[in-house]
């Protein structure tokens, strides 16, 4: 099982530039969530999708963010135009449906400058 | 809303037992659970409990869970210095899709 996997590891860009986050779920599980951590607010779960539908998206901080789930194996997290204020790990997880734990990827480290 | 509550900092010596509290508000959470964060890592789950129970072991960690007081506590026995990490308690409830509400995180720095 290769796990969650998010790519690119590190982003780094310039304000104003589009950015794209890619997430392949573990196969299997039809439940995706996107969180962003960040040392003054913690884990914020951003958006979570259960078989490819968009189910809570409350935690979008604005219409800068938008998330899309177009199969059961890959998401994405845009953020268009970027701000420093983005600058984060964003994090993709996934869990088979119910209450079974969420297993995490390693991350995208975003710096916006 | 829910919220979930955990002291930031633990510091302890190596072979002590150590203990990671945590404190929810939600009284229909479902399942509790207690992840691990080493640097420039994910969240790697440790383990995690039922809220009709009030204990559970798995090696060197033990679950208590005190529902009447909203309380989460993960001990760790015999604690090394490669449990140095941040760990996270998080709280879910059934009927919200296996969304996790998680605390800000303790910081566990072990000393030799």
């Amino acid at each position: 099982d290769a796990g969650v996997i998010q790519s690119p590891r590190h982003e780094v860009t310039e304000m104003g530039q589009e950015v794209t986050l890619r997430c392949k779920p573990i196969s299997g599980h039809n439940s995706l969530f996107w969180y962003r951590q960040t040392m003054m607010r913690g884990l914020e779960l951003l958006i979570y999708f259960n078989n490819n539908v968009p189910i809570d998206d409350s935690g979008m901080p604005e219409d800068r963010f938008s998330a899309k789930m177009p199969n059961a194996s890959f998401s994405t997290l845009k953020i268009q135009p970027s701000e420093p204020r983005d600058s984060a790990v964003y994090f993709c997880a996934s869990t088979s449906q119910g209450n079974s734990p969420l297993h995490f990827g390693n991350g995208t480290r975003l710096t916006v400058t | 809303g829910e919220d979930v509550e955990q002291s930031l900092f633990l510091s302890v010596r190596e072979g002590d037992s150590s203990v990671i509290n945590c404190t929810y508000t939600d009284s229909s959470s479902t399942y509790l659970y207690w992840y691990k964060q080493e640097p420039g890592a994910g969240l790697q789950l440790l383990t995690y409990i039922f809220s009709n129970m009030d204990m559970k072991q798995d090696q060197r960690l033990t679950v208590l869970l005190n529902k009447k007081d909203k309380h989460l506590s993960l001990r760790i026995a015999d604690t090394q210095t490669g449990d140095s990490a941040i760990y996270f308690c998080a709280e879910s409830t059934y009927n919200q899709g296996g969304k996790l509400i998680f605390g800000q995180g303790t910081e566990l720095s072990v000393k030799p």
